[in-house]
């Protein structure tokens, strides 16, 4: 259960478009089409941005894509703004249970 | 409105045991699977175990298997973790979340502190 791998930090300025990569194993990400992707501001609680690889909450604005390709999962913020900016987490179905990415800080410049 | 609410969190020695309970509201709650996730402070965030709507499903992660204990009662809408022999590195916030399309809701987290 090997954490799935993020970059530790993404930066863009506003207006811009960032994407975050999440790497996994073809026994969590390439396996299943559960991967979910989360954010979280600083001393707040994880908010879901994304579920089941593209699915978008009501609520979440349609700046926020995502998509998977083989062991790898994307999460696109288009047209960046300052509230953007937090933490982000994929996370993968493994079959039984879940397993989170490391968390990627977005910074707006 | 549609709510999850932890309590049971606290200071503890290591080797001691801790019992977190998550009471939601707003939602049929025997319908849907639950999970328990952590973060430690400074960390990021770590999946800790899931039960199915009926208990018939348990997982857990390898860090807590035979340690925690996952169960509900449907009937009185409450989550629980049992967690014995507790180690300094099981300090952190625990969140309380249903899982229906993704972690689409989370509670306000318990904080557990495991400190000699």
């Amino acid at each position: 259960q090997s954490a799935l791998t993020q970059p530790r930090s993404v930066t863009g300025s506003p207006g811009q478009s960032v994407t975050i990569s999440c790497t996994g194993t073809n026994n969590d990400v390439g396996a299943y089409n559960y991967v979910s992707w989360y954010q979280q501001y600083p001393g707040k609680v994880p908010q879901l941005m994304i579920y089941d690889v593209s699915g978008r909450p009501s609520g979440v604005p349609d700046r926020f894509s995502a998509s998977k390709s083989g062991n790898t999962a994307y999460l696109t913020i288009s047209g960046l703004q300052a509230e953007d900016e937090a933490d982000y987490y994929c996370c993968s179905y493994t079959g039984g249970g879940l397993v989170f990415g490391e968390g990627t800080k977005v910074t707006v410049l | 409105e549609v709510q999850l609410v932890e309590s049971g969190g606290g200071l503890v020695q290591p080797g001691g045991s801790l019992r977190l309970s998550c009471v939601a509201s707003g939602f049929t709650f025997s319908i849907h699977s639950m999970d328990w996730v952590r973060q430690a402070p400074g960390k990021g965030l770590v999946w800790v175990s899931r039960i199915k709507s009926d208990g018939s499903g348990i997982y857990y992660a390898d860090s807590v298997k035979g340690r925690f204990t996952i169960s509900r009662d449907n009937a009185k809408n409450t989550l629980y973790l049992q967690m014995n022999s507790l180690r300094v590195e099981d300090t952190a916030v625990y969140y309380c979340t249903k899982d229906y399309q993704g972690l689409s809701v989370w509670g306000k987290g318990t904080t557990v502190t495991v400190s000699p």
